[in-house]
């Protein structure tokens, strides 16, 4: 079975500050990685996602990835964060065979101006 | 195109009961995943259907049911209801329940138990 570790319970950063959330999986076989986030009282939406190809990934909104495989990590990272960026991330594993999400315990990204 | 819409919103009610939340996907989109998030356990995966067959499921109690009607639309059931069962329940859908394809989630049910 798979499980996800998010190391940080939460974060805060001042505004235009880089930011980086970490997380580990392990898995016994080929997964595909996915970060969440959700804003308050809302659902999740997906940020970015690795099933394959290059290691780094990038969101539409400056967030990126690197998956490595040797350390079974997929990091998120931002350069310079906005206050609308305080929000809960999570990171989320799914066995490349299955259709069922794990996720990590989230990360509070508070943003501070 | 129409979100993931889950109905209701918020919802109240006493332990011993049961509860039946609904969720209607994405136009076009044949897989439903419910998924259990709470303070102390995060965010738990429940079912899934597709086709209107269970395809998967977590490690919930019997007392958690669900059913997927041929419109896709999705229905998942509580009995007995405990206080441990107070939580948000989102609801996904995606394409065809393929890995590769992107989940979106719904807003979600609050439940309380009290």
């Amino acid at each position: 079975a798979q499980s996800v570790t998010q190391l940080d319970s939460q974060v805060p950063v001042f505004e235009e500050a880089p930011v980086e959330l970490r997380c580990n999986y392990s898995s016994s076989v080929s997964v595909y990685l996915f970060w969440y986030v959700q804003y308050p009282n809302q659902g999740l939406q997906l940020l970015l996602k690795y099933l394959s190809g290059s290691t780094l990934v990038e969101s539409i909104n400056g967030f990126e990835a690197e998956f490595n495989k040797s350390q079974t990590s997929f990091h998120l990272r931002k350069p310079s964060v906005h206050i609308s960026d305080t929000a809960e991330y999570f990171c989320a594993v799914e066995e490349a065979a299955g259709n069922k999400l794990t996720f990590g315990g989230g990360t509070r990204v508070l943003v501070k101006p | 195109k129409a979100g993931v819409t889950q109905t209701p919103r918020y919802l109240i009610k006493t332990r011993g009961q049961q509860v039946t939340l609904s969720c209607s996907p994405i136009s076009g989109h044949r897989s439903v995943s419910w998924y259990q998030q709470t303070p102390g356990q995060g965010l738990q995966f429940l079912f899934e259907y597709f086709s209107e067959t269970q395809r998967n499921k977590g490690n919930f109690p019997g007392r958690f049911s669900g059913r997927q009607f041929s419109n896709s639309r999705s229905e998942m059931n509580v009995s007995t209801l405990e206080l441990g069962d107070s939580a948000l329940y989102l609801c996904a859908s995606s394409l065809a329940g393929i890995s590769s394809y992107e989940q979106y989630f719904g807003p979600g049910t609050r439940l309380t138990v009290t």
